[in-house]
């Protein structure tokens, strides 16, 4: 089976950071993307890790270790506007590359 | 970047009656069409995945008589709910491979559908 977990929910000051984590037990891995979505929207891409490490853009940074299926995104100088639901998700390694998504973040940024 | 466009942003519809909403690929060619569901206060849900020409590939416990997806073209995919009931009210959503990016899925603005 797919699991991909997250923390269901996460609240945070403005001006501080925040890191979302991900566990994922998959069929397969072709990597794993992190997505910022507000209700109602269609989720924005935020950031994608194929490899081991720390992928950094600009306030959003994303890390992964493959061999422990462990992912986060960290979060800086956080602002009002980043209040969202988080959700990451694990493209597979079969022919049609799909998707599957984690049980999503909403994090709450509070003044 | 490539652009999905997906209709009708919302929809109203009496029980037992069937809606249609389409994804239309607008400046390149989607070999691949994903489905997803969402609930409120939950993450995307893959229903099916499907593929120009051919038959749609549903995941576990996705009803495919029940959501009928069509992908007769490279440009246009349709996911059908048929017999609606207010349990599948939800937010409906496509998304296609982006081939121009190297890690790129366009997603369209989604559907949300309300089964009365």
């Amino acid at each position: 089976g797919q699991n991909i977990d997250q923390p269901t929910e996460m609240t945070a000051t403005e001006g501080a950071i925040v890191q979302i984590n991900c566990t994922y037990q998959t069929s397969g891995f072709n990597g794993l993307f992190w997505y910022q979505q507000h209700a109602g929207e269609a989720p924005t891409f935020l950031s994608y890790n194929v490899l081991d490490g720390l992928e950094e853009k600009g306030r959003f940074s994303s890390f992964l270790s493959r061999s422990k299926g462990y992912s986060y995104l960290l979060l800086k100088e956080l602002q009002m506007k980043d209040s969202a639901s988080y959700l990451c998700a694990v493209r597979d390694g079969g022919a049609t590359n799909k998707l599957i998504f984690g049980t999503g973040t909403l994090l709450a940024v509070q003044p | 970047g490539a652009v999905v466009s997906q209709h009708p942003s919302w929809v109203i519809c009496k029980s037992g009656t069937s809606v249609k909403i389409e994804c239309r690929s607008l400046d390149f060619q989607a070999t691949t069409m994903f489905w997803y569901r969402q609930f409120p206060k939950q993450s995307l849900m893959l229903m099916a995945t499907s593929n120009e020409g051919s038959k749609a590939t549903y995941e576990q416990g996705v009803e495919k008589d029940k959501f009928l997806i069509n992908h007769a073209s490279l440009t246009l995919s349709t996911l059908t709910v048929t017999s609606a009931h207010p349990e599948d009210s939800s937010f409906y959503i496509c998304s296609t491979r982006d081939r121009g990016r190297v890690f790129g899925y366009t997603f369209g603005s989604g559907t949300r559908l309300t089964v009365v």
